[in-house]
């Protein structure tokens, strides 16, 4: 266990379903991640939240869409995916600020996910 | 647009041979370089990390890189290699400047030891 913990680990999904992933850290770190990670593809970053900000990658589709309550917990709210978003849905977090170049991530061991 | 390539997908190589998997970012600013490893079935965790100093970097497992500036490169090295070193492995890269909150990923090279 890296300390960041993932559930649930394999979704299966209608593309009119509603679900959600969640990502707890106890690391007491400052930021948190969501990377989507496919075949042959760079690990793309999706979300990241710390405690001065929020940002996004402006390519995400809407049907992602994050939430993080405190420092410590992290969603990724699912709705009308298409097959193509089928991927391994990573959290990372870190201790270091958004913008530090020390910034070293710890990552949670990730959500299969399936669209039919 | 800052990029960041690894040059091989897969890698095959037989136990106790000699590992080097490229790594090459495009950008002459100020940069943090980081190799991660992914075994099978298991998180993403850090090899090893550049952020200053001496440009040749030890890792776990017997790991280490250079980080070569004229080159743009961050070439992770490993003398002889175990079948228990299979796995993917990425280079990431750190850039200063605007969207400096984020890594770049390459895209990641499959390393097969052979028994």
């Amino acid at each position: 266990e890296t300390g960041v913990t993932q559930t649930p680990r394999h979704l299966v999904m209608g593309m009119t379903n509603k679900k959600s992933l969640k990502c707890e850290q106890h690391l007491g770190h400052n930021a948190m991640y969501w990377y989507k990670q496919s075949a042959k593809k760079p690990l793309e970053l999706m979300f990241v939240y710390s405690l001065e900000e929020r940002v996004e990658n402006n390519s995400v589709p809407s049907r992602f869409s994050p939430e993080c309550p405190n420092s410590s917990h992290l969603f990724l709210h699912l709705h009308t995916l298409q097959p193509e978003d089928s991927a391994l849905y990573l959290c990372a977090s870190s201790q270091q600020g958004l913008h530090s170049g020390a910034n070293v991530l710890t990552f949670g061991a990730g959500s299969r996910l399936t669209v039919l | 647009a800052q990029s960041v390539s690894q040059h091989n997908h897969h890698v095959i190589l037989s136990e106790a041979a000699s590992l080097e998997l490229g790594c090459n970012y495009s950008y002459g600013g100020t940069v943090n370089l980081f190799w991660y490893v992914q075994y099978p079935g298991q998180h993403l965790q850090l090899l090893l990390k550049y952020f200053s100093g001496d440009p040749l970097v030890k890792g776990i497992k017997g790991f280490e890189a250079e980080f070569i500036k004229s080159k743009f490169s961050f070439n992770l090295r490993k003398p002889s290699v175990q079948w228990s070193d299979t796995a993917e492995y990425f280079c990431a890269v750190k850039f200063s400047g605007a969207g400096s909150y984020q890594l770049t990923f390459g895209k990641g090279t499959k390393l097969s030891v052979i028994p």
